[in-house]
């Protein structure tokens, strides 16, 4: 069964550092997001994308925060100077062409700012 | 949806018994869809069941179904016959068909044997 694919499973960086998480999602899917999920607590939504542009975003996804489609299989969430704070699982999910499809989720990416 | 509401912090169950949780949730939306989504202690969001708000037949997946309550706004979880496996964080969420989900805060299931 295909599935959304996150690397790495956990990143450790020293505060101030950039990171780069990164996202595989289903081939034919079409709609790409990023959550997050700070230890303890629920799921927030930082990000849409579709067509190669942010279709939404959350007040969380301010200036430091950026998402790319380098090319046709990648999606990368980057950081550009982590703060303690930003210390969470990171998800990626895609969703398909069809109306009302079920967002797919990776097995997320645990990040520990230091 | 808007906003996502589990009230259940907490929920405990003997295996082999039944356990419904609850959740709510408020939307300006006519059309959205619901979720309940599982979390294992390895953090893998794993969807459970999907409602569309349209259909009034409560769905169904093998032993997991919802109580939709569209005019109540309220959109229960029924786990029957339930199993060790079971035992994780479950999470409601709704969302349009495109669009961002929202989640609730969680409802932590035990299942003692």
């Amino acid at each position: 069964e295909p599935e959304v694919t996150q690397t790495p499973s956990h990143q450790v960086t020293q505060m101030g550092q950039e990171v780069i998480l990164r996202c595989v999602p289903i081939s034919n899917h079409l709609y790409f997001y990023w959550y997050r999920q700070i230890l303890g607590q629920k799921v927030e939504f930082l990000v849409s994308f579709y067509n190669n542009e942010i279709s939404e975003k959350s007040e969380i996804f301010d200036d430091q925060f950026s998402v790319e489609r380098p090319d046709g299989s990648n999606f990368t969430l980057k950081i550009r100077s982590t703060k303690l704070e930003d210390s969470a699982m990171y998800f990626c999910a895609s969703s398909g062409p069809l109306r009302g499809n079920i967002q797919y989720f990776g097995a997320g990416t645990r990040l520990s700012v230091l | 949806a808007q906003t996502v509401t589990q009230s259940q912090p907490e929920m405990s169950v003997q295996e082999a018994e039944t356990v419904t949780l609850s959740c709510t949730y408020d939307t300006s939306e006519s059309d959205y869809y619901l979720f309940w989504y599982k979390q294992p202690p390895s953090r893998q969001m794993i969807l459970v069941i999907r409602q569309e708000a349209y259909k009034q037949q409560n769905a169904t997946e093998n032993r997991f179904s919802v109580n939709f309550q569209k005019a109540a706004k309220s959109f229960s979880l029924k786990i029957s016959d339930s199993q060790l496996g079971d035992a994780a964080m479950y999470f409601c969420a709704g969302g349009t068909s495109y669009g961002k989900l929202t989640f609730g805060q969680g409802t932590i299931l035990t299942v003692h044997p």
